[in-house]
This record gives C-alpha cells, sequence and structure tokens, in this order.
C-alpha cells in the first residue's frame, strides 16, 4: 500500500459522536486525499491537500473537515457523525499535480460504522 | 453531468479463459482514463493510463483500450488466474479547465473460479 497507514482500521461509532481518522504516509508526496466508498457511487472525493495547512474540498465536503500540520498526516473528522457516513474511508496520495494528474496511490481503508 | 459506467456489474469466469470490462464516460474535456484494481479490503492499485492519443495500453496480462472519439474504454484480461479476482474500476479525469476533477465508476466485480 505504498507506504500508506490508516488509523484506525475499523470502528463504530454513534450517532452525535467525533471521529477522526488518521492517515498516515512515508513517501514524503505533496498530495493528500480522502476519498468515501459507497456500493453504487464508486469512490468519491471528500478532501484533499496540496501542501501542509493547504486543503480545498470535494465533491462530498459536507459534514467533514481535514486538516494537515506535517506532510505525513492527514486527518479527517466527522464532527457529529451521522447514519450516513457509515462508510469505506480511503486516503490516498499523490507526488505531484491536482487530482487527475498524477496516479494516486491508496491507503488499505477504514470501515467505519455508525449507529 | 460527468459520469463514468462500468458493465458488467460482475461476471464470473473459469481460471485459464480470457474476459472483457467495459467502460463508458462522458467526462468532457477529457484528459486521461485510469483502470485500477481493488481486492477485497484493500485499497485501488493502479493498473494502466492512457491520453487522448493512445488507444491501447498492456500491463502484463492486463490490456486497456480507448476509443475518445466513442468515449469508450476497455480493460482486457488474458488467461485469467484466481489472484485476477477483484473489482476493476475505471476512473476518468477532466483537463486541468475543468480542474482536473476525477470521476469513479462503480466497478466491474470480477471472480475467477478454479
Amino acid at each position: 500500500d505504498a507506504g500508506i497507514t490508516q488509523s484506525p482500521r475499523h470502528k463504530v461509532t454513534e450517532t452525535g459522536t467525533p471521529v477522526t481518522l488518521r492517515c498516515h504516509q512515508t513517501e514524503n508526496h505533496r498530495y493528500m486525499y480522502w476519498y468515501r466508498q459507497d456500493p453504487g457511487h464508486g469512490l468519491r472525493l471528500i478532501h484533499y491537500s496540496y501542501g501542509v495547512k493547504d486543503t480545498d474540498k470535494g465533491e462530498v465536503s459536507d459534514g467533514y473537515s481535514v486538516s494537515r500540520s506535517k506532510t505525513e498526516d492527514f486527518l479527517l473528522t466527522l464532527e457529529s457523525a451521522t447514519s450516513s457516513q457509515t462508510s469505506v474511508y480511503f486516503c490516498a496520495i499523490s507526488q505531484r499535480g491536482a487530482p487527475g494528474t498524477d496516479t494516486q496511490y491508496f491507503g488499505p481503508g477504514t470501515r467505519l460504522t455508525v449507529l | 453531468k460527468n459520469q463514468v459506467e462500468q458493465s458488467p456489474q460482475s461476471l464470473i469466469i473459469l481460471e485459464g479463459k480470457n474476459c472483457t470490462l467495459q467502460c463508458n464516460y462522458t467526462v468532457s474535456p477529457f484528459s486521461n482514463l485510469r483502470w485500477y484494481k481493488q481486492d477485497t479490503g484493500r485499497g485501488p492499485v493502479s493498473l494502466t493510463i492512457m491520453t487522448f492519443s493512445e488507444n491501447t495500453k498492456s500491463n502484463g496480462r492486463y490490456t486497456a483500450t480507448l476509443d475518445a472519439d466513442t468515449k469508450q474504454s476497455s480493460l482486457h484480461i488474458t488467461a485469467s488466474q484466481l489472484s485476477d479476482s477483484a473489482s476493476y474500476i475505471c476512473v476518468v479525469s477532466a483537463n486541468k479547465a475543468a480542474g482536473n476533477k476525477l470521476t469513479f465508476g462503480g466497478g466491474t466485480r470480477v471472480l475467477v473460479k478454479p
């Protein structure tokens, strides 16, 4: 998985609780991404980062926030989890370029269940 | 609206046989098309990438084709192996003028049986 780890790998939480997912890379790649994958929807971009403290929204950013204080770490936070956020979350990295201009390498995923 | 449609949704093939997966897209303006392989419980891994001027690209037993005029791509798997059991995802990128936006297909789930 190209030097990318995600934690936790599995999490079950209750509606209304805050949740933070962590992505850690050892490749020193500039770009980092958070996706969610749901049956029937394919992968959808939540947020991405193009450098330390530089982030931008994807197509499904409502209800999510991100932070990147170091090159190697990209955090995804659900401020108040809802059942619609039950999904598998993937982190990805790329060395250069905006989304689509460079090959992305994906982490192993985090399965989140919101009860 | 940009869309990527893949067919079939799933298929079962016998080990050693060939198969072809289809991807139709409406993404415009087009930049490139990638095929990813996703094993169960893992993240996607890139197989091939093709730009507008390329109409075929191989990676071992995987061969991707692209017809940019009809906006269609296919992924052909030759002499399938049990390890080819996975989901295959077609991803199309718009160009810089459109923000390099990626559109993912829903994937085709392939099961190779002995």
